[in-house]
């Protein structure tokens, strides 16, 4: 089952501006977090915001999450051609549960 | 360095094939995870595990079986490979703890069934 939905699908921008990925959910969560994909790889873990937080800051990385709109925002600042890649928020429902995907946005920054 | 190691990056089978992915994990992770992921519709997951000999379905299980004989090692298994299970097969695994932490992914095995 699809939990979360990241918008948009696809976005192109320029080096030096900033990138923001929603992420909308379905259910009450414990914590939202969000993975990268370089194409064909693995992905890697980014940043975990848990459910009582609001905001969380990692880098060049900024993550929101509005529980009461069940929504995340990730922000990367100031982007660079390396961070080309896929980006996917993932839900965790409560304990030891599986993280649950949504279908990514592909980001291309271009030089 | 953490390390999720899967068997084979590419692997090309023929339809009927019984086939294995190896996935294997130095962390001493209890949970393990199978995905596959299709253009389009993101990652899904299969099965996982939370210890040696335990296995649970995930959203997609039909056609694929696995083991865990050992806590390091998880194994994903097409019974009969089939065209429709052509795909990029991703393991994971994480920690247990009382709130889900990040998890760890393998490289990927891009299947291909023909």
């Amino acid at each position: 089952s699809q939990q979360g939905e990241e918008d948009p699908q696809a976005l192109s921008i320029q080096e030096g501006e900033n990138a923001t990925m929603n992420c909308s959910y379905k259910t009450s969560i414990n914590n939202l977090q969000w993975y990268r994909q370089n194409s064909g790889r693995g992905l890697v873990h980014l940043i975990l915001i848990r459910s009582n937080e609001r905001e969380k800051h990692s880098g060049r990385l900024r993550v929101t999450l509005d529980t009461s709109k069940k929504s995340s925002s990730l922000l990367i600042t100031a982007s660079r051609a390396a961070d080309t890649a896929s980006y996917f928020c993932a839900t965790v429902t409560s304990g030891n549960t599986p993280l649950v995907f949504g279908k990514g946005t592909r980001l291309s920054v271009i030089a | 360095d953490v390390k999720v190691t899967q068997s084979s990056r590419y692997l090309v089978k023929r339809t009927g094939e019984k086939v294995f992915l190896e996935c294997v994990q130095d962390m001493d992770h209890e949970n393990m995870f199978w995905y596959r992921q299709d253009p389009g519709l993101g990652l899904r997951l299969i099965y996982f595990s939370y210890d040696v000999k335990m296995k649970e379905k995930g959203d997609i299980p039909e056609g694929y079986s696995v083991s865990r004989e050992k806590k390091e090692r998880f194994s994903l298994i097409l019974e009969s490979a089939s065209t429709n299970q052509t795909s990029m097969y991703l393991c994971a695994s994480s920690p247990l703890r009382r709130t889900h932490t990040e998890a760890f992914f393998g490289q990927g095995t891009r299947l291909t069934v023909v």
